[in-house]
């Protein structure tokens, strides 16, 4: 079954301990990307990644970083958790046709984190 | 600074009836367009997209509207189903890079 997937699905944690979220893809697309969505706000972008070792930042990047070293993992790790990254973290990937355009998007589940 | 924006929280309509979520956006350097919907609890799911050089794209009862010059992007849904109760997320796309809108919430009642 085509999916991505998410670990943890929940998850709480204390200012400033270290954690990583992973992602996983089945489907062999070289695209993945993160976001996070928050009431009144929307989904909003943090990185994506075009293909193995190539990431750039999406619209709020602060206090994330990623890693693609193999096509189907991109994880997302908070070096140092704030209580303002409590949100609702989803992973997608997506097939790319090599002129930037990104088109059906697959969402894991999503990973409720929560940072007092 | 906003540069997409879905202006109408929420939209209520009758099963059978046309159900039309719109999306605004400011900056023209955008050149793909999609929606998505999301159930509570689950993640998005892509329903229909538009590329610049289209103005309408249609898929079963989804169509999707792109006025360029407006920098207006709408979905029509006909007929409503109460099925089709969802958030609904604009998605603007341009090398790689997606801004969504912050999503209306559709209700359709039976």
């Amino acid at each position: 079954e085509a999916q991505v997937t998410q670990n943890p699905r929940y998850l709480i944690t204390v200012t400033g301990k270290k954690l990583t979220v992973t992602c996983s893809q089945n489907m062999n697309h070289e695209y993945m990307s993160w976001y996070r969505q928050d009431p009144g706000l929307g989904l909003r972008q943090i990185y994506y990644s075009m293909n193995v070792e190539v990431t750039d930042k999406g619209d709020v990047p602060e206090g994330y970083k990623v890693s693609r070293k193999e096509k189907r993992n991109f994880p997302l790790i908070l070096e140092s958790p704030s209580p303002n990254q409590t949100s609702l973290y989803f992973c997608a990937s997506s097939i790319t046709f090599g002129t930037g355009f990104v088109n059906e998007q697959y969402f894991g589940p999503g990973t409720r984190l929560t940072v007092t | 600074d906003q540069q997409v924006k879905q202006n109408s929280p929420s939209l209520s309509v009758q099963e059978g009836r046309i159900s039309i979520l719109n999306c605004d956006y400011t900056n023209s350097m955008f050149d793909y367009f999609l929606w998505y919907k999301k159930y509570p609890a689950e993640g998005p799911t892509f329903l229909i997209s538009i590329s610049s050089i289209k103005d309408k794209n249609e898929d079963g009862r989804f169509t999707v509207f792109l006025n360029k010059s407006a920098k207006h992007l709408s979905l029509h849904i006909v007929p409503s189903q109460p099925g089709d109760s969802a958030v609904y997320f604009c998605a603007l796309g341009s090398n790689y890079k997606l801004t969504f809108g912050k999503g209306t919430l559709l209700t359709v009642n039976p």
